[in-house]
């Protein structure tokens, strides 16, 4: 498998400001990465695919300018929540394709991020 | 499109009992199916991957899964449940080719409760 990791854990921040999560592949390098959120008792909705060097892309109805997506190296990828609402609040996943893989996600431990 | 159908949003099992969790999925093509089981507050771990070759499937932690064609299902099963399988499980498939990608859909998750 693949091991991978999201900072913070969890984060509160006021209504207006702005959220960075980082997720990075611990053991090997990912040129593709998945951003998730899951509302509480919901299913996990894809956001936005994140490819190395590219600009990423959003699934229908997610706003790319309120969503910003970075995926500048092989192991980093940082969702930034910009003037972030009590609505965005959610627990945000990043998944990675494993190595070798083309269709296996490997998931990371999840943000939780509250809006006040 | 593809999609995937949970048949029950809550399981309760009694320690030692059989485990039962119904999926039945729709896809135009020869799909990669999973399941994958989270924690509270916690991110997704792969417990078990089909990709048209045995139809039974084995994973981690005793269970396994076995790909129905003719019945359109994916049923994740294991004989006998430990308190420790107490958590949410999703039945999630991936498509193949262009249209698809890499994307995952994702069911809409069954919580497990194991009683001792």
């Amino acid at each position: 498998g693949a091991v991978v990791s999201q900072h913070p854990s969890w984060v509160i921040c006021k209504s207006g400001t702005s959220v960075k999560i980082e997720c990075r592949s611990l053991d090997f390098q990912a040129t593709t990465m998945f951003w998730y959120r899951q509302f509480p008792k919901q299913s996990l909705m894809l956001m936005a695919t994140s490819n190395e060097g590219s600009k990423a892309t959003y699934e229908q109805g997610v706003e790319k300018d309120k969503f910003l997506i970075n995926h500048a190296s092989l192991t980093l990828s940082t969702l930034t929540v910009t003037s972030a609402h009590p609505e965005d609040s959610s627990f945000y996943i990043c998944s990675l394709l494993g190595p070798m893989s083309t269709d296996t996600q490997y998931f990371g431990p999840g943000t939780r991020l509250t809006v006040l | 499109a593809q999609s995937v159908t949970q048949l029950d949003s809550h399981v309760s099992v009694s320690e030692g009992t059989p485990v039962l969790l119904r999926c039945n999925y729709s896809s135009s093509y020869s799909p990669s199916l999973f399941w994958y089981v989270q924690h509270p507050n916690k991110g997704l771990q792969l417990l078990l991957k089909y990709t048209s070759a045995a139809t039974l499937v084995k994973g981690i932690n005793g269970f396994e899964a076995e790909f129905k064609k003719s019945e359109t299902s994916f049923h994740l099963t294991k004989p006998s449940a430990h308190m420790s399988d107490a958590a949410e499980y999703f039945c999630v498939v991936s498509g193949s080719g262009v249209e698809y990608g890499n994307k995952l859909v994702f069911g809409a998750g069954t919580i497990l409760r194991v009683k001792s």
